[in-house]
C-alpha cells in the first residue's frame, strides 16, 4: 500500500462547478496535511494546509480532514479554466524519529470551458 | 525576493558526464531539500539537510552528493551521468509548520 494515495485523473469539471480532489494516507498518526498545485511544467506551489479533523477554507478553496477514516480533500468551488493543473497531497508523519513529509502522485484536473 | 532559485533550468548530458545543480534561497529557512520528479512516481526525496552543515539521504540518493555550503545554498552533484538519472529536479525549503516552497526546478536529460 502506498503511503499516500490519489486518483490520477484526469477528473474533468465543467467551468462553475465544484471540483473534488480526495487523497488517503496509509500512516494513521501522521500530523500535517497539505495540498499542492503543480501547473504543466512549472513547480509545484503550497495552495492550503491542514492540521486538525474538519474544514478549512480560503477562498474558493475548502481543505477537509478525517482522521479517523484517513482521508483529506480538496474542494474546488466555481472551477476555473486556470485551475486545470495537477494536484499533489503530501501528508507529514514521523518515521524512524524524524519527521518526514510523503507526496502523493498527483491528482490532474480539466475544467471544460 | 526570489524565493528559491535553480540553476540551470535545462541541461542535456552523455552517460558518464558529471554536473553540479545549484539552489539558493532568500527565505531564512533552515531547512533544504533536493527531489526528482518522473512521471507516475511523484516527488522522491533525494538528499536533505536540516540545517547548516548537516545533510542527509532521502529516498533515493545512489548516485547523487549533495553539499550544504551555507545558509542560502544547497548543491546537488551527479558524479557519472546515468541515462536513469533523466529527471525533473527540484530544490524546495520548509518553514517550520513543513510547509514546503519551490524552486523552478532543473530538466536533466543524459542520452
Amino acid at each position: 500500500q502506498k503511503e499516500v494515495e490519489q486518483n490520477s485523473g484526469p477528473l474533468s469539471v465543467p467551468e462553475g462547478a465544484i471540483a473534488s480532489l480526495n487523497c488517503t494516507y496509509s500512516d494513521r498518526v501522521s500530523q500535517s496535511f497539505f495540498w499542492y498545485r503543480q501547473y504543466s511544467g512549472k513547480s509545484p506551489e503550497l495552495i492550503m494546509s491542514i492540521y486538525s479533523n474538519g474544514d478549512k477554507e480560503d477562498g474558493r478553496f475548502t481543505a477537509q480532514l478525517n482522521k479517523a477514516s484517513q482521508y483529506v480533500s480538496l474542494l474546488i468551488r466555481d472551477s476555473q479554466p486556470s485551475d486545470s493543473a495537477t494536484y499533489l497531497c503530501a501528508v507529514l508523519s514521523n518515521s524512524g524519529g524524524y519527521q518526514k513529509v510523503t507526496f502523493g502522485t498527483g491528482t490532474k484536473l480539466q475544467v471544460i470551458p | 525576493n526570489a524565493g528559491v532559485t535553480q540553476t540551470p533550468k535545462f541541461q542535456v548530458l552523455k552517460t558518464g558526464q558529471s554536473m553540479t545543480l545549484q539552489c539558493a534561497q532568500d527565505m531564512n529557512h533552515n531547512s533544504m531539500y533536493w527531489y526528482r520528479q518522473d512521471p507516475g512516481m511523484g516527488l522522491r526525496l533525494i538528499y536533505y539537510s536540516a540545517s547548516e552543515g548537516t545533510t542527509d539521504k532521502g529516498e533515493v540518493p545512489n548516485g547523487y552528493n549533495v553539499s550544504r555550503l551555507n545558509k542560502r545554498e544547497f548543491s546537488l552533484r551527479l558524479e557519472s551521468a546515468a541515462p536513469s538519472q533523466t529527471s525533473v529536479y527540484f530544490c524546495a525549503t520548509r518553514d517550520i509548520s513543513y510547509e514546503q516552497y519551490f524552486g523552478p526546478g532543473t530538466r536533466l536529460t543524459v542520452t
